[in-house]
């Protein structure tokens, strides 16, 4: 099955400032790579996705970039703000409809 | 709006003691999951449902069994809890014509 690695575990940027988070998968018949963000205490909500067809994605701060021959696909968020702080989880999916999760990153971005 | 319903957010259970875990969806999605989140090891995918009455196994099943018998509501069982069943249990739903899971709130779940 599917391999999902997410680096690094933990970011602490200061506002203002990108954080960029990296992930690696290993079925290449991959095809769909959404992104989570996790509120403490509250349930993981889509912030962007990208399909396979498209190497790159931006939506006002935030932007996916998709390196399929490499596999590899990255989250930037830019002008970081407090509200940014939470955990964010990429994943990969095939056509199964079957999500599988990387580990997590923790971002604390401080005021 | 899609709504994805956990009914009980918080749990204390003894060990050995059979557990529900209830989860509705309002959107009429074809595929239902069960993950498990504990730190530093992610969302792991415990049981998935593509239809009523179907399931399959995820990564960790072990422990663990689900009933989907109407297309809205699709529950996990802990047949006897251990303690290493303690942890956030989070219920999920998509369409089969697209791949975006919409997750519930979670249900935090403690055995003793």
């Amino acid at each position: 099955g599917e391999n999902v690695e997410q680096h690094p575990s933990t970011l602490s940027v200061q506002e203002g400032d990108s954080a960029v988070i990296k992930c690696t998968y290993s079925d290449s018949a991959s095809n769909y790579f959404p992104w989570y963000k996790q509120e403490l205490g509250k349930r993981p909500q889509l912030i962007i996705d990208i399909r396979s067809n498209v190497g790159e994605k931006k939506d006002q701060r935030i932007a996916v970039t998709l390196n399929k021959t490499a596999k590899h696909f990255s989250l930037h968020i830019t002008e970081t703000q407090p509200e940014d702080s939470a955990v964010y989880f990429c994943a990969a999916a095939s056509g199964a409809n079957n999500l599988f999760f990387g580990t997590g990153t923790r971002l604390t971005v401080i005021p | 709006d899609v709504k994805v319903t956990q009914s009980s957010r918080y749990l204390v259970k003894r060990t050995g003691e059979k557990v529900f875990l209830e989860c509705v969806q309002d959107m009429d999605h074809e595929n239902m999951f069960w993950y498990r989140q504990d730190p530093g090891l992610g969302l792991r995918l415990i049981y998935f449902s593509y239809d009523v009455k179907m399931k399959e196994k995820g990564d960790i099943p072990e422990g663990y069994s689900v009933s989907r018998e109407k297309k809205e509501r699709f529950s996990l069982i802990l047949e006897s809890a251990s303690t290493n069943q303690t942890s956030m249990y989070l219920c999920a739903s998509s369409s089969k014509a697209g791949n975006t899971i919409y997750f519930g709130e979670g249900s935090w779940l403690t055995v003793v």
